[in-house]
Formats: C-alpha cells, structure tokens, sequence
C-alpha cells in the first residue's frame, strides 16, 4: 500500500533564513505528489503539484519543491521564511483513484 | 465562487446520536471527497464520490454514510455517534482529470 512519511513533526526557524520539509513517499509507480499548508483553524490549500516532467516545481508563496525518484522524496523548500509562513504543511500522494494519501504533516515555527 | 462550504463549523453529539455533515461546492466539479483529520495522522479518506450517483469507501469508512444528492453536494452521516469519531472533518472537492483537491473550512466535532 502507498504510504507518505514526513519525518519531522515540528520544525522550527528564524525569520529570513531557508527552509527545507522532507516527504519520503512509498508507491509502485511515479506518483502525483502534492504539497498543502493548513493555517490555524483553516482548511487545505494547495502550494504546488508534481505531475511529470521538470523535477523542480514551483509554487505559491515563493515555494518549491524537488522530486527524487531514486530517493522516493518531494521535499519542500522555501529560500528565505516569512512570519506568515508558520502553519502545518502536508505531503500528500494521489492513490490512483483521484484520493489523497497525506503524511502525519510537519508544523513550522518561525521565530522573529 | 465560494469555493468549497461546509456546516456545521463546529458541533458537540452525545454518544448514539446522529448527525448529517454538509458539503456543497459551486466549482462544477465531479468528484467530492470526505476526510477526517486527527493530531499526528494527517488527513484519511473516509468516503469520496467520483462523479454523481457514485460513492466509494475510503481508508476509514466504518460507523459512516454518505450521499451524493447531486453534483454539488456529498453529505456525510454518523448514525450512532461514538467517541472515536471525534476529529476534524474535511469536505473537498476536484475535477478528477488534475488531481487537485479543493478544501473546505472544516467541521469540528466532539462526540462525549
């Protein structure tokens, strides 16, 4: 069965320096992969998405990500973190049946 | 558009009572999904409907039910309420051909 692993339960960093969240991700195949925030009290928002093609993907916020298929991993990346960023990010894996498998999520602290 | 709603925001059952979540969406969507998210686990399928008329179990769909009353709303049922089924609920919805889910607010229940 598919499964998504985000090792770090809480990350925190100082305002302005970079970031990185891992995703490892357990699939048969080349999977769809997805990066969601959840701000306190909200619902999901879509960051970015990797579907096929250039590994490096780019997203809202000034986010990125890169897939590894010979590491099983879409990390997460930010160069430079903003206060506003602090909220909890999930990796997610489409199944094959248009439903999304997410990891446990990772909440990011940002000191000023 | 106001994307994804969902109502109640919040409510409190007693053990055994029953309950109906509502979902709506106004993007023309096919597909809809319910999640429910609990600390430390991310977000789990419970139920999700790929176009109108059709329904399918998730990784969690026991003491659930849903309905797909039409293309714009997947109601979620718990017959007879149990504690366990405290936990955060998620309405989402796709087109299924990009993979990408749109999320609503969420509805918080507490079953005592």
């Amino acid at each position: 069965a598919q499964s998504v692993t985000q090792p770090d339960i809480h990350i925190t960093v100082s305002e302005g320096a970079s970031l990185e969240l891992r995703c490892n991700y357990s699939y048969g195949a080349t999977p769809y992969l997805f990066w969601y925030v959840q701000s306190p009290g909200q619902g999901l928002q879509l960051l970015l998405k990797y579907f096929s093609g250039d590994t490096l993907v780019q997203g809202i916020k000034g986010f990125e990500a890169e897939f590894k298929r010979s590491q099983s991993s879409f990390n997460l990346r930010k160069p430079s973190v903003h206060w506003s960023d602090a909220a909890e990010y999930f990796c997610a894996v489409d199944t094959g049946r248009r439903a999304l498998t997410f990891g446990s999520g990772t909440r990011l602290q940002v000191q000023p | 558009n106001a994307g994804v709603t969902q109502t109640p925001k919040f409510q409190v059952l007693k053990t055994g009572q029953s309950m109906t979540l509502q979902c709506a969406q106004d993007m023309n969507h096919n597909s809809m999904y319910w999640y429910r998210q609990d600390p430390g686990m991310g977000l789990r399928l419970i139920y999700y409907s790929a176009s109108e008329g059709t329904t399918d179990k998730g990784e969690v769909p026991n003491g659930y039910n849903v309905s797909r009353l039409n293309k714009r709303e997947f109601s979620l049922r718990l017959e007879s309420a149990a504690p366990s089924q405290t936990s955060v609920y998620f309405c989402a919805s796709g087109t299924g051909s990009s993979y990408e889910q749109y999320f609503g607010p969420g509805t918080r229940l507490t079953v005592t």
